[in-house]
């Protein structure tokens, strides 16, 4: 079965330094997306992404966040500034005309 | 805006029990509707999905949902659960194929062998 991968699967940072979240979508999909869900929290959406650009966004998507597909294959997460209140599990998914598949997400540990 | 309520965040059952979570939407328009599954340690995975036709759609390991468009409802059902079972689920809904998906608050499902 196809999957979507992400790295790392644990990612534990300093308050204020910038993280790469990287996420391989399946090589057909056409869109792209980042969730997250903070512990005992619902999982929330974050951003879509289609033909090369942001698609669609949430208000947790502020300017501290940013999103790149830079070689066709893979498709990052940037937060450049991290807060303690960006600790969460961080999920990528890919669709293509049917429904999504994520991946195993990354854990950020914001200390 | 699209919100998704499940009713329980906690179920526990014995192996062999029927399984029934509940999951409502407000949207007044369309929507695809699906039951994700997080089995401990491991990623979101589609349980299964309605997006027109026949009300009733099956899913894999045995599980089904019944979309009532007149309740906002799509409930998910298992007649006689097993261990594997243990896991959380997630109902979901977007507007259109490729739209961004929103998340119900999850149900975790504890069965006991």
């Amino acid at each position: 079965e196809p999957e979507v991968t992400q790295t790392p699967s644990h990612q534990v940072t300093q308050m204020g330094q910038e993280v790469i979240l990287r996420c391989v979508p399946i090589s057909n999909h056409l869109y792209f997306y980042w969730y997250r869900q903070i512990l005992g929290q619902k999982v929330e959406f974050l951003v879509s992404f289609y033909n090369n650009e942001i698609s669609e966004k949430s208000e947790i998507f502020d300017d501290q966040f940013s999103v790149e597909r830079p070689d066709g294959s893979n498709f990052t997460l940037k937060i450049r500034s991290t807060k303690l209140e960006d600790s969460a599990m961080y999920f990528c998914a890919s669709s293509g005309p049917s429904f999504a598949f994520f991946g195993q997400g990354t854990r950020l540990t914001v200390v | 805006a699209q919100s998704v309520s499940q009713h329980n965040h906690h179920v526990i059952l014995s192996e062999a029990a029927s399984l029934e979570l509940g999951c409502n939407y407000s949207y007044g328009g369309t929507v695809n509707l699906f039951w994700y599954v997080q089995y401990p340690g491991q990623h979101l995975q589609l349980l299964l999905k309605y997006f027109s036709g026949d009300p009733l759609v099956k899913g894999i390991k045995g599980f089904e949902a019944e979309f009532i468009k007149s309740k906002f409802s799509f409930n998910l059902r298992k007649p006689s659960v097993q261990w594997s079972d243990t896991a959380e689920y997630f109902c979901a809904v977007n507007e259109a194929a490729g739209n961004k998906l929103t998340f119900g608050g999850g149900t975790r499902v504890l069965v006991k062998p």
